[in-house]
């Protein structure tokens, strides 16, 4: 049973410029999340994807979006970049409930510059 | 909206003793879930322990335990016989009902282990 990975670990990007990070999910799992991780803080809900199609969205702006493909694997996008946006990207996958936990990657550590 | 408090920043503990990490949480919901995760120097997020809001008795996981107190929103992490590789971010964490499900996090305790 595979866990969930993620990539890039690291990113360096200038303020004003697009990035993609990405997740495959756990073998068995349908459901992804996104969390932004700021420094010393705890992760704070971007939004989730099932069945291909956004189902929920935290306090984010528009320019922060996602896409899940039919593996379940899933993308966050990230446009016009700020400096506030230097954060740990976490991805976790479960089942569609999300009741018995969730199964959460090591994350991508953006840095905007 | 929930809210989840961790009020303890960091707490240190002595290997081998008990020590006990605390949460409160701010809900209008009847039936929730709980969680308690670690997150080492790694970054990944490791599942701690769970446990059901309509569930009187507490979770155990081994060296792991919560208490769990409905009426006060209050739901502790007691960790016995603290080992080295214990060491870690520990937060507390709520998840809504619902077919939009999400994990509320609180700001996270630094728990280290000393000798």
């Amino acid at each position: 049973e595979t866990g969930v990975t993620q990539s890039p670990t690291h990113l360096i990007k200038t303020r004003g410029q697009q990035v993609t990070l990405r997740c495959s999910s756990q073998s068995g799992h349908n459901t992804v999340s996104w969390y932004q991780q700021a420094l010393g803080q705890g992760p704070q809900f971007i939004f989730q994807y099932y069945r291909e199609e956004e189902n929920g969205r935290g306090n984010f702006p528009p320019r922060f979006s996602g896409l899940q493909f039919p593996n379940y694997s899933s993308e966050l996008n990230v446009n016009a970049l700020e400096l506030d946006d230097s954060a740990l990207y976490l991805c976790a996958s479960s089942l569609r409930g999300g009741e018995f936990g969730y199964t959460f990657g090591s994350g991508t550590r953006l840095t905007v510059v | 909206a929930q809210t989840v408090t961790q009020s303890q920043p960091e707490m240190s503990v002595q290997e081998a003793e008990t020590v006990t990490l605390s949460c409160t949480y701010d809900t209008s919901e009847s039936d929730y879930y709980l969680f308690w995760y670690k997150q080492p120097p790694s970054r990944q997020m490791i599942l701690v322990i769970r446990q059901e809001a309509y569930k009187q008795q507490n979770a155990t996981e081994n060296r792991f335990s919560v208490n769990f107190q409905k009426a006060a929103k209050s739901f502790s992490l007691k960790i016995s016989d603290s080992q080295l590789g214990d060491a870690a971010m520990y937060f507390c964490a709520y998840r809504n009902t619902g077919t939009a499900s999400k994990l509320t996090f609180g700001t996270g305790t630094r728990l280290q282990v000393t000798l």
